[in-house]
């Protein structure tokens, strides 16, 4: 079954550093993966996703993943990060059940930015 | 229109109160799903409709109900509810063809006192 796990329930850096969250997929079959952040008391947005186009991602907000199928990981990084990127992260999954699609969510990071 | 609009924005209920959450979307998608999410939790899937039918209920109590009066509501009736499914419900919904993800509403946070 497909699965996703997320490495990392927080992940702090400072403002202009490297962001990197990491999300690993087991799958037996290339998968659809997306990246979602959630803002304080608000709903999900895409980020970016992975539908076998290419490899390398690009994203809003200056994100983007790449897949590497070798290391079975989607992981997600931005080179400089904002105050505004914190946020909690969800790496998600397309699960198949009965002739449907459902969005399945990983653990979730939460990003915390220090000025 | 590119939103999925949830109201209300925030609710607070009786145990043996009946209220109803709603979602609506204008992007003519065609497939619409609950998600509840507890506090630091990820969204855990409720509920899918596709075409304004009940495919997939993930075992979901059946003090919620859902109802989808057409393709652009999604309507969650609430029946006899305990504390413990106070949590934030989360409305979202998607094109045919899932590589084009899903767009998620704001949702509802529901207390239940």
């Amino acid at each position: 079954a497909q699965s996703v796990t997320q490495l990392g329930s927080h992940v702090s850096v400072s403002e202009g550093a490297l962001v990197l969250l990491r999300c690993n997929y087991s799958s037996s079959v290339p998968p659809y993966l997306f990246w979602y952040v959630q803002y304080p008391n608000q709903g999900l947005q895409l980020l970016l996703k992975y539908t076998s186009a290419a490899t390398l991602v690009k994203g809003i907000n200056g994100f983007e993943a790449e897949f590497k199928k070798s290391e079975t990981s989607f992981h997600l990084t931005k080179p400089s990060a904002h105050m505004s990127d914190a946020a909690e992260y969800f790496c998600a999954v397309i699960l198949t059940q009965g002739g449907s699609e459902k969005l399945v969510f990983g653990k979730g990071t939460k990003l915390t930015v220090n000025p | 229109d590119t939103e999925v609009t949830q109201t209300p924005k925030h609710l607070v209920m009786g145990m043996t109160n009946k209220k109803s959450l709603k979602c609506e979307q204008h992007m003519g998608h065609r497939a619409m799903y609950w998600y509840k999410q507890k506090a630091k939790k990820p969204p855990e899937l409720m509920f899918v409709y596709s075409y304004e039918k009940l495919s997939i209920n993930e075992s979901v109590p059946s003090r919620f109900s859902p109802e989808c009066p057409n393709s652009s509501l999604l309507n969650l009736h609430l029946h006899a509810l305990q504390p413990e499914d106070s949590a934030l419900y989360l409305c979202a919904s998607s094109q045919e063809g899932f590589f084009y993800g899903y767009t998620f509403g704001s949702g509802t946070r529901l207390t239940v006192v």
